[in-house]
């Protein structure tokens, strides 16, 4: 049973165009996040939610939105693909304040 | 605000040799400290922690010590393997609630046989 799993695992899209990307704790986790992680290999927070509450909105453009339905599940919205869009987004959990984040396997964008 | 600076990478060894990567920081208050391993083609797995100072956390022969009169938490391992290879994170928390962490860029381990 995956703790974190992300759908889909790969997304190849045109510029323009809207997609999701859903992710899945099985953790009991009451924390959930949003990272971007570069062709360099570089992670960035982007969202947290807590309890389905969103805690940070770090400086994402506003063509992204994160829906939280219940604690168990955060998802991610992203209008008018751009190119520089494309990166490897990864959701994680945490049980809050411990730092122990379960990471899921990611989702690989590649915008054309 | 918090940041973590370690050394990019790539970094390459043969089998068995000792490996360091560097990590040092940037915090108020006294941040809790981790070192996270990516795997290719996998999400990032935590590999060990520390929580105050003077603490040592090690886990599959890897240790880290955080020291704050150095503001560093290196990675040292005494003989790597081939399935060391990884890029290996070093990260920070700054605070107890939902803030989540501050990573350092990665560096890439590459073990030779």
């Amino acid at each position: 049973d995956t703790a974190v799993s992300q759908t889909p695992k790969y997304l190849v899209t045109q510029m323009g165009n809207d997609k999701s990307i859903k992710c899945e704790q099985n953790l009991g986790h009451d924390t959930m996040y949003w990272y971007k992680q570069d062709s360099k290999k570089f992670l960035k927070i982007m969202f947290s939610y807590n309890n389905k509450e969103l805690i940070i909105n770090e400086t994402v453009p506003n063509r992204f939105s994160p829906k939280s339905p219940d604690k168990a599940h955060l998802n991610l919205h992203i209008n008018s693909l751009e190119l520089g869009d494309s990166a490897v987004y990864f959701c994680a959990s945490e049980a809050v304040g411990t730092g122990e984040l379960f990471f899921g396997e990611g989702s690989r964008l590649t915008v054309l | 605000g918090n940041s973590v600076t370690q050394m990019e990478g790539p970094v390459t060894l043969s089998e068995e040799a000792f490996l360091t990567i560097n990590c040092t920081y940037t915090a108020t208050g006294y941040p809790s400290l981790f070192w996270y391993v990516q795997y290719p083609g996998e999400g990032l797995q935590l590999l060990l922690k520390a929580t105050k100072a003077d603490d040592k956390g090690s886990n599959k022969g890897f240790e880290a010590t955080y020291r704050k009169e150095t503001t560093s938490f290196h990675l040292e391992k005494g003989s790597v393997q081939v399935s060391d290879s990884a890029v290996y994170f070093c990260a920070l928390k700054g605070g107890g609630g939902a803030d989540g962490l501050t990573f350092g860029k990665g560096t890439h381990l590459i073990i030779q046989p």
